[in-house]
């Protein structure tokens, strides 16, 4: 069973800091990996998706890496703005069967201070 | 174009009573997807329905949840003889077609009293 986990649980910076944001995934069998930002008391914001084929995607200030062999992911956000502040998850999509369920991490809480 | 609708946005309900929440994919999109956000229990598929196949329903927590999709679009997510562990955010997701980005909406917070 796959099981997604986030490291921090929980992250305060100042503002202007570049930072990296943690996932790893039990199961190196993915289709995709897709980070999301949730705003408190909102739905998801898809951020970032990346195929199994890729080794990073980029979007503005985020690049989001993937080592598929080692089960594991980085969110960069560079030069944090107090905008950044959210919680970010990050999902995969098995690459067994026919479904196309995503297994989210708990997320990692993110603070960045004016 | 208009992203994923939900509603209502806030449900709150006595044990025992039946809810029905809706969903509103993005126009167009084959895929629809139904998660629960619980505190301190992050995200949890419930079902999911792409086109005319049947649902993928692993994720449903026990017979009292079902869910239909009517025409390939809206979906209604439905709860029996509410309990208070269920209350929780109630997310839709919609997606283009396989393996491509889901999109979610703002969620459905459901509160059993």
């Amino acid at each position: 069973k796959q099981e997604v986990t986030q490291i921090p649980a929980a992250l305060s910076v100042p503002e202007g800091e570049n930072l990296v944001l943690n996932c790893s995934f039990t199961d190196s069998a993915i289709y995709n990996l897709q980070w999301f930002r949730q705003d408190p008391g909102k739905g998801l914001t898809s951020l970032l998706l990346i195929q199994s084929s890729q080794r990073e995607q980029t979007s503005g200030r985020l690049n989001a890496s993937l080592d598929k062999s080692s089960g594991r992911s980085t969110l960069y956000i560079a030069a944090s703005q107090p905008g950044d502040s959210a919680t970010y998850l990050c999902a995969v999509r098995d690459q067994q069967g026919g479904s196309e369920k995503l297994v989210f991490g708990k997320g990692t809480k993110l603070t960045v201070n004016p | 174009g208009a992203g994923v609708s939900q509603s209502p946005s806030n449900k709150v309900t006595e044990k025992g009573k039946d809810v029905e929440l809706r969903c509103d994919p993005i126009s167009g999109h084959t895929a629809l997807y139904w998660y629960r956000q619980s505190l301190g229990q992050g995200l949890e598929f419930l079902i999911y329905f792409q086109g005319n196949s049947a649902p993928d329903k692993s994720g449903l927590p026990s017979d009292r949840f079902s869910a239909e999709r009517t025409g390939g679009s809206v979906s209604t997510l439905t709860i029996q003889r509410t309990q208070q562990e269920d209350s929780a955010v109630y997310l839709c997701a919609s997606s283009g077609y396989r393996g491509r980005e889901q999109y979610f909406g703002p969620g459905t917070r459901l509160t059993v009293t």
